[in-house]
């Protein structure tokens, strides 16, 4: 969707890194959401915030951390913690009881 | 927690036959969402249901909710190419803005 953003498209993580994807939102929706995708698998929320300054856990919340310090930006870290971080990274915004917006996605791999 | 299973898995279907994929949640949901994901691609939004025994069509999609609001089925007419991806249906309890969504079905075309 042309709305949200996300950067870079590809990411090779070294062991020990930290690295951050980037996820930016035009659309002024309040909330805004983050998914791991394994080949062939469902989505798996990682953490969600429902407005600026408020974030929560998802279900695989561990190895990960975010913030919320705009309305348009909710950047996703992948700790050194997260030992298995290879995967299709998704950001998606929404409006109050509204449908989710994606982004095209962050393939991040191990080098 | 919460869990939505769909089934099929996977479904592979000659071009012109019909499909279905059923969505079952473990609680009861507020409503439901589809989505559509092409190969190396990210969700779209088709259509969101609301109300108990609720019937939606787009075109030669139907959309279905179950009167307990426990569970969700989606039927194509006639499968063109165009119709391969991945449908994930998600569910939302409550005020909640997060979605669970289900483990996806895999639908193939050929001709």
């Amino acid at each position: 969707d042309g709305g949200i953003t996300q950067s870079p498209k590809y990411l090779f993580r070294k062991e020990g890194q930290n690295v951050t994807l980037s996820c930016e939102q035009n659309l002024n929706h309040d909330a805004m959401y983050w998914y791991r995708q394994d080949p062939g698998q469902g989505l798996r929320l990682i953490y969600y915030s429902q407005i600026v300054n408020d974030f929560q856990k998802g279900d695989i919340a561990e190895g990960y951390s975010v913030s919320r310090e705009k309305k348009e930006s909710f950047p996703l870290t992948v700790t050194s913690a997260q030992k298995n971080p290879t995967a299709f990274y998704l950001c998606a915004s929404s409006g109050r009881d509204q449908p989710q917006h994606f982004g095209d996605g962050t393939r991040l791999s191990i080098l | 927690g919460q869990q939505v299973m769909q089934i099929p898995q996977y479904q592979h279907v000659q071009e012109g036959e019909d499909f279905t994929t059923y969505c079952n949640s473990s609680t009861t949901l507020s409503n439901i969402q589809w989505y559509k994901q092409r190969p190396g691609g990210h969700p779209v939004f088709l259509i969101q249901l609301v109300k108990s025994g609720e019937v939606k069509k787009q075109k030669r999609l139907t959309f279905q909710f179950g009167e307990a609001k426990k569970n969700s089925s989606l039927h194509i007419t006639a499968t063109q190419t165009t119709d391969v991806g991945t449908y994930f249906c998600a569910g939302r309890t409550g005020t909640a803005s997060k979605l669970t969504f289900g483990t996806g079905t895999r639908l193939q075309v050929t001709l």
